[in-house]
């Protein structure tokens, strides 16, 4: 079944360490994106990208940083920049602008990210 | 700017009885969709339903429903004869025109069905 696979699902980092998730995707969707999660504030988003080789900035992308190289994959970097980066973390993807259905997004399971 | 707003940070039911969701929106934007998706505790979100602004019909798919009145800019759920199996996170959110895939979450209603 098709579907978004995230990894690791619970990653612990010290302070100061950049730390990777992992996002894949078998749905032949184009648009990918980052979500964070926090207690009391709902999803906020960090990056998308609608095709390859191309993202945009969310709402509160400071601190992050991602790659599209391949079409099925959408890894988030947590840099040492992000300040409170304690937090769940949701990817998500869609069918291309404009398809029918272009903006139901599908979305992983999500990882836990602790900074001890 | 769009705002998503759901009052209710947390509902505590007994089982079957009927409960309501609220979302309130703001949004300047003629076009626009409006959705409903359930968080359970395993933490994947999963897509309700989704409403155009030029749909108004209620619609109900078993024991849910959906109130859409852009006169008081509202798209509540209802779920009849709750299950335990309903509790969850419950969000509401609002995206643009289509090829404007953004979409803005409001904070979420847990909902809890005691047995």
């Amino acid at each position: 079944d098709g579907g978004i696979t995230q990894s690791p699902k619970y990653l612990f980092r010290k302070e100061g360490q950049n730390v990777t998730l992992s996002c894949e995707q078998n749905l032949n969707h184009d648009a990918m994106y980052w979500y964070r999660q926090d207690p009391g504030q709902g999803l906020r988003l960090i990056y998308y990208s609608q095709i390859v080789n191309d993202f945009q900035k969310g709402d509160i992308a400071e601190g992050y940083s991602v790659s599209r190289e391949k079409k099925e994959s959408f890894p988030l970097t947590v840099t040492s920049a992000q300040k409170n980066p304690t937090a769940f973390y949701l990817c998500a993807s869609s069918k291309g602008a404009f398809a029918p259905g272009a903006n139901v997004l599908t979305f992983g399971a999500g990882s836990r990210l602790t900074v001890l | 700017a769009q705002k998503v707003t759901q009052a209710q940070t947390e509902i505590s039911v007994v089982e079957k009885e009927d409960v309501t969701l609220d979302c309130v929106y703001e949004t300047r934007d003629t076009t626009y969709y409006l959705f409903w998706y359930k968080q359970p505790p395993s933490g994947e979100l999963v897509f309700l339903i989704r409403r155009n602004s030029f749909d108004e019909q209620n619609e109900i798919s078993g024991r849910y429903s959906w109130n859409f009145q852009k006169s008081t800019s509202s798209f509540n759920f209802t779920i009849t004869a709750s299950q335990v199996v309903d509790s969850a996170v419950y969000f509401c959110a609002l995206g643009g025109r289509a090829g404007a895939q953004k979409l803005v979450f409001g904070q979420g209603t847990r909902l809890t069905i005691n047995p």
